[in-house]
């Protein structure tokens, strides 16, 4: 058990419709990263908050967004969403900057199926 | 543009030999690298970790290499064993840019009985 907790862990929607991802980093992390791995793109890095606020993004569409709460809770909003959406998303955390050292460690995904 | 390449998508080995999973990257600002191993249905798991400034890092089976000037790692499972199947991703960060991880694709390792 990584400590960061994904829910859901599987969604199915249909094309057009909205949904919301939820992630609960490890305690004490102050960074969220959202990946989205499909079939045979690897890991693709979305976004990464840190403290509440946006630290960098990757290749994170305009229809999805990402937000870090207070609570350090992260949630990832994909709308509009089209069947290319399919893929398993995952959330990682650290305590910080990632350096010799220390690592991220991956929740165990939301997989999300759009029909 | 791919910072980091794993340009074997599959690796088929013998159990109890070496298996040898390469990775290479462009982007000379990485100075920390990782590799992850990822089961079917859960996340990625931190398996082993390199900074720049060594060229070899050992953990019971796993060795990773660095090789700077080739911009080249390779993770070395020895001996091979059957729960050894698995993805495997190559990962380096931070780069300059992001503070995460920038990812391979992965190599799928089957280690034949």
């Amino acid at each position: 058990d990584s400590g960061v907790t994904q829910t859901p862990k599987h969604l199915i929607t249909a094309t057009g419709q909205r949904v919301t991802l939820r992630c609960s980093p490890r305690s004490g992390d102050l960074s969220v990263y959202w990946y989205q791995q499909s079939l045979d793109q690897g890991l693709q890095f979305l976004i990464q908050y840190y403290n509440g606020e946006e630290r960098a993004k990757g290749n994170i569409l305009e229809r999805f967004s990402a937000q870090q709460f207070p609570d350090l809770h992260s949630e990832l909003n994909l709308s509009s969403l089209e069947l290319g959406d399919s893929a398993l998303y995952f959330c990682a955390s650290s305590p910080g900057r990632v350096k010799a050292g220390n690592t991220i460690y991956f929740g165990e995904g939301s997989w999300l199926t759009v029909v | 543009d791919q910072q980091v390449k794993q340009n074997s998508p599959s690796l088929s080995v013998q159990e109890g030999r070496i298996s040898i999973l390469n990775c290479d990257y462009t982007n000379s600002m990485f100075d920390y690298f990782l590799w992850y191993k990822k089961y079917p249905a859960e996340g990625p798991t931190f398996l082993i970790s390199i900074s720049s400034i060594k060229d070899k890092n050992e953990d019971g089976r796993f060795t990773v290499f660095l090789n700077k000037s080739a911009k080249h790692l390779s993770l070395h499972i020895v001996p091979s064993q059957p729960g050894d199947s698995a993805v495997y991703f190559c990962a380096a960060g931070p780069g300059g840019g992001a503070d995460g991880l920038t990812f391979g694709k992965g190599t799928h390792l089957i280690i034949q009985p």
